[in-house]
């Protein structure tokens, strides 16, 4: 099966632009996952997704990011506008439903560079 | 607060070598993950832990788990070089919809 893919592998782009990130999860599952990770620091939550509804958006920054999943396939993750802050490499995971271990399957990331 | 130590940060070692990754939490939790991340690729899953005194083996590396302990160990055996990568423990917070809560991630070099 295809595994979660990331779109872009990188942007480049100076502050006070938008940026927007997409992830597409391994077909079938349910629940997807945004995780940041900055330089130098640990990967961090940022949301959870089941399906279409955010379960948990917890660990989102602050209200410049918007995440979406309409339909519960792919996703996004919007920075309006980007601050200097949000640099960094944007993780998305997927899971099944019902698994006894929830074990997450990483895409390859999305390095987010704000100049 | 669910808070997650790796130890140690970095780690050099020769090839044939054996060591040991150290993964400590702070509150109780009965799920953590152990991941492989090589440069530029996707973090890649290792081994899922789910109760006390899981042990489990995939070639070289072996994970174990201590929930009274607080405490996840990957032992590296016979090191080879293509185990170089950095290693992430990652534990569910079970006070926070099982959020995972990483640890900063152990680079490993080895040294043929």
């Amino acid at each position: 099966e295809a595994g979660v893919t990331q779109f872009p592998s990188h942007s480049v782009i100076e502050k006070g632009q938008t940026v927007t990130l997409r992830c597409d999860p391994i077909s079938g599952h349910d629940n997807l996952y945004w995780y940041r990770r900055v330089m130098g620091k640990e990967i961090k939550f940022l949301l959870h997704f089941v399906k279409e509804s955010k379960q948990d958006e917890s660990g989102m920054p602050n209200n410049r990011f918007l995440a979406e999943r309409t339909g519960g396939t792919y996703s996004t993750l919007k920075v309006q506008p980007a601050e200097l802050e949000d640099s960094g490499v944007y993780f998305c995971a997927s899971s099944r439903s019902f698994s006894l271990n929830n074990e997450q399957f990483f895409g390859p990331g999305t390095r987010l560079t704000v100049l | 607060e669910l808070k997650v130590e790796q130890n140690p940060l970095f780690l050099s070692m020769q090839e044939g070598k054996n060591y040991t990754i150290y993964c400590n939490y702070s509150t109780t939790s009965d799920r953590l993950y152990w991941y492989r991340q090589d440069p530029g690729k996707s973090l890649e899953s290792l081994f899922v832990l789910l109760s006390n005194g899981a042990v489990k083996q995939e070639g070289r590396l072996m994970a174990s788990l201590d929930t009274k302990a607080r405490l996840s160990t990957l032992h590296i055996t016979a090191a080879v070089h293509d185990l170089s990568a950095t290693y992430f423990c990652a534990v569910a917070d079970m006070d926070s919809n099982y959020q995972l809560i990483w640890g900063a991630g152990t680079k490993l070099i080895i040294k043929p």
